[in-house]
C-alpha cells in the first residue's frame, strides 16, 4: 500500500523559512516523479513543484519560483520542499503527491497534507 | 497561466446524472489528453477519479466517466449517491515549466 506522510508544517513569520518532508513507502520511490500541491484555506488546489524520479529535473509554479526548492533522497525515500522568503499567501495545506511512473500526467496518490501558516 | 474554469457548484438528486465541465485553452486541455479529475471530501486529501481524460483507476466506480471536446473536458457522474457529495477538481498537463493546472473546483451537492 502506498503511503505518503508529510511533516514539517507550522507557523512562520513572513520572510521566514520552513522545510517540508514527505516520507514515502509501499512503492519503489526512486522510479516515480513526485510533486507538491497546496490548498489555501477554503480555496482550490494549486500545483507548486515537481521533480523527476532521479532529481535531475525540477519545475516550479511562477508563484514560488526563486523561493522554494524541491529535492529528493532516493536512498531514504524522502521528498522535501525548502520554503524560503515565505509570504502570507503561502499559507496552505501542502500535499505530497505521486505521479505515475509514465510521467507528469496526473497524481495517483496523495498524502494527508501538512499545514503551513505564514503570519506575524 | 490561468486556472482552468469550472462551475462553482452543481447539484442533483439521488439517482440522477450530473456533468461538470472544465474549460482550458489550446495550450493545455486542448493540446494534451492528460486531463484528470479528483474528488475531495471536507478535511480529506484529494482522490484520483479519472485520468488521461477518460480512464478510471482501479476501485473507482463506473458511475464516474470522463470525456473531452476541444478545450473543454467533462466529468459525468451517473446514478448520484449521497457519498458523491464533495468538491471535484480537474487538472491538465501543460507542457510548460508550470507542469499542471487545476480548475477552481466544483462543489457537488446531492439534494
Amino acid at each position: 500500500e502506498v503511503q505518503l506522510l508529510e511533516s514539517g508544517g507550522g507557523l512562520r513569520q513572513p520572510g521566514g523559512s520552513l522545510r517540508l518532508s514527505c516520507a514515502a513507502s509501499g512503492f519503489t520511490f526512486s522510479t516515480y516523479p513526485m510533486s507538491w500541491v497546496r490548498q489555501a484555506p477554503g480555496k482550490g488546489l494549486e500545483w507548486v513543484s515537481g521533480i523527476s524520479y532521479s532529481g535531475e529535473s525540477t519545475y516550479y509554479a511562477d508563484s514560488v519560483t526563486g523561493r522554494f526548492t524541491i529535492s529528493r533522497d532516493n536512498f531514504n525515500n524522502t521528498l522535501s520542499l525548502q520554503m524560503d522568503s515565505l509570504r502570507a499567501e503561502d499559507t496552505a495545506v501542502y500535499y505530497c503527491a505521486k505521479y505515475p511512473r509514465s510521467g507528469w500526467y496526473y497524481f495517483e496518490d496523495w498524502g494527508q497534507g501538512t499545514l503551513v501558516t505564514v503570519s506575524s | 497561466q490561468s486556472a482552468l474554469t469550472q462551475p462553482a457548484s452543481v447539484s442533483g438528486s439521488p439517482g440522477q446524472s450530473i456533468t461538470i465541465s472544465c474549460t482550458g485553452t489550446s495550450s493545455d486541455v486542448g493540446r494534451y489528453n492528460y486531463v484528470s479529475w479528483y474528488q475531495q471530501h471536507p478535511g480529506k486529501a484529494p482522490k484520483l477519479m479519472i485520468y488521461d481524460v477518460s480512464n478510471r483507476p482501479s476501485g473507482v466506480s463506473n458511475r464516474f466517466s470522463g470525456s473531452k471536446s476541444g478545450n473543454t473536458a467533462s466529468l459525468t457522474i451517473s446514478g448520484l449517491q449521497a457519498e458523491d457529495e464533495a468538491d471535484y477538481y480537474c487538472s491538465s498537463h501543460t507542457g510548460s515549466n508550470t507542469l499542471e493546472l487545476f480548475g477552481g473546483g466544483t462543489r457537488l451537492t446531492v439534494l
